[in-house]
């Protein structure tokens, strides 16, 4: 079975510019996250979607990111403008969860790792 | 809400040794617990969980995790740990139990083990 993919794996920025991730889930999981990790940190809950809803988008700096999943299967993370403090791994998960209450684990994707200068 | 704390940074063991990395926790309510693995560059990987049920879990590459309602920890242990198992490691916990499945972490544990 394969996993959950993201990409690009490492991106370069300049501050004030825009970036886009992009995450494919496992085949058949309703519920997909993005989660934030800042360096010596645990992951942080941005955004997660149950199909094409957002059900929990209450962390995601809403001034400066955005997210959407096309047709309940991928899914793209967008940052503009970007900060510094955006550096940071960027992290997909997926889950099979169809309702809420769900007791599925989540599986990761290798994140991507995101340097504003 | 719901929280873990990890309350060692870093646990350093000999190859061969036990290996115990803490994670205690506050919830409201019945609490479903995780362990997840970070080796560099590379996503999380999940270790085992506690939903119900039998108070010792056992989880892949040969960890176990000890629930413990009247200390509210969550423990993850190794009897003999290898050098491969030196990672990053998270304890988590769901919020809200009934809720959509979002998970809280703990800043994580660095393991090293020496040979």
């Amino acid at each position: 079975e394969a996993g959950v993919a993201q990409s690009p794996r490492y991106k370069i920025i300049e501050k004030r510019q825009s970036v886009a991730f992009w995450c494919n889930p496992i085949s058949g999981h309703a519920t997909l996250y993005w989660y934030q990790q800042i360096l010596g940190q645990g992951p942080k809950l941005l955004i997660q979607f149950q199909n094409n809803g957002v059900v929990d988008d209450s962390q995601l700096p809403k001034d400066r990111f955005s997210a959407e999943r096309l047709k309940g299967v991928d899914s793209t993370l967008k940052i503009q403008p970007a900060k510094l403090e955006d550096s940071a791994v960027y992290l997909c998960a997926s889950s099979y969860s169809r309702t809420s209450g769900g007791q599925e684990t989540q599986y990761f994707g290798p994140g991507t790792r995101l340097l504003v200068l | 809400a719901q929280s873990v704390a990890q309350p060692e940074d870093q646990v350093n063991v000999a190859e061969g040794n036990p290996l115990t990395v803490k994670c205690t926790y506050s919830v409201s309510g019945n609490p479903y617990l995780f362990w997840y693995v970070q080796y560099p560059n590379r996503g999380l990987q999940f270790l085992l969980k506690y939903i119900t049920g039998d108070n010792l879990v056992k989880g892949s590459y040969g960890f176990e995790a000890e629930f413990n309602k009247s200390q509210t920890s969550f423990h993850l242990k190794k009897p003999s740990a290898l050098v491969s198992d030196s990672a990053l490691y998270f304890c988590a916990v769901r919020d809200p139990p009934g809720g959509y499945n979002k998970l809280i972490f703990g800043a994580g544990t660095r393991l090293a083990v020496h040979p």
